[in-house]
């Protein structure tokens, strides 16, 4: 079955950098884009960013646009977020999913990054 | 970006009654090649997302037959026919037509 499980999630001071991972299993990974979301506390969803099946396209939203970078190592079955520059306002569960049609079909658990001195 | 808004954001719902969820996009979500990449999205307390309908209509597996989604254009509807328990949480809709995917605020719903 389709498993995705993030990590490197933690607590980081204002301006300093994070990298989360997204280990998946279940599917051929090489097949498929794969998005990253996030949720701050108590709030609603927000998608972060997105790459092709191959590496060969990514997408951001504007407010990560320059700070955050995706990325994917298609020997390893897991797709990256290098996330810089951070600020208290990226404070979120950020959960990986897999794209498919337009669409996120099978999510992780999330992992907590906390923005804060 | 498009803009995706959800009404209502709360929605009590007494047990065995049907709830009804709107979400209009700002612009049209029909794609070039004619496919809505309009989903709807479940989260119950403490969960991950689940995915519901994607393509404005199309049930996930395992999803029961009481979610249905429609639409059309820039309007779009999430029905449940009778609310169970297990259905309180956070409904969200999501348009994967433009980038950047967009989602709508979220609403709630809970048991009267």
């Amino acid at each position: 079955q389709v498993q995705l499980v993030e990590s490197g999630g933690g607590v980081v001071q204002p301006g300093r950098s994070l990298r989360l991972s997204c280990a998946a299993s279940g599917f051929t990974f090489s097949s498929y884009g794969m998005h990253w979301v996030r949720q701050a506390p108590g709030k609603g969803l927000e998608w972060v960013a997105v790459i092709w099946y191959d590496g060969s396209n990514t997408y951001y939203a504007d407010s990560v646009k320059g700070r955050f970078t995706i990325s994917r190592d298609n020997s390893k079955n897991t797709v990256y977020l290098q996330m810089n520059s951070l600020r208290a306002d990226d404070t979120a569960v950020y959960y990986c999913a897999r794209d498919l049609y337009g669409s996120a079909d099978y999510w992780g658990q999330g992992t907590l990054v906390t923005v804060s001195s | 970006d498009v803009v995706m808004t959800q009404s209502p954001l709360s929605l009590p719902v007494t047990l065995g009654q049907p709830a009804s969820i709107s979400c209009r996009s700002s612009q049209s979500l029909v794609y070039s090649d004619g496919n809505i990449y309009l989903n709807w999205f479940q989260q119950r307390p403490g969960q991950s997302p689940r995915r519901l309908i994607y393509k404005v209509s199309n049930r996930d597996s395992g999803v029961p037959d009481r979610f249905s989604g429609s639409g059309s254009g820039t309007d779009f509807t999430l029905q449940i026919s009778r609310v169970e328990a297990e259905d309180v949480g956070m409904y969200y809709c999501m348009q994967g037509t433009h980038w950047p995917y967009t989602f709508g605020q979220g609403t709630k719903l809970e048991i009267k």
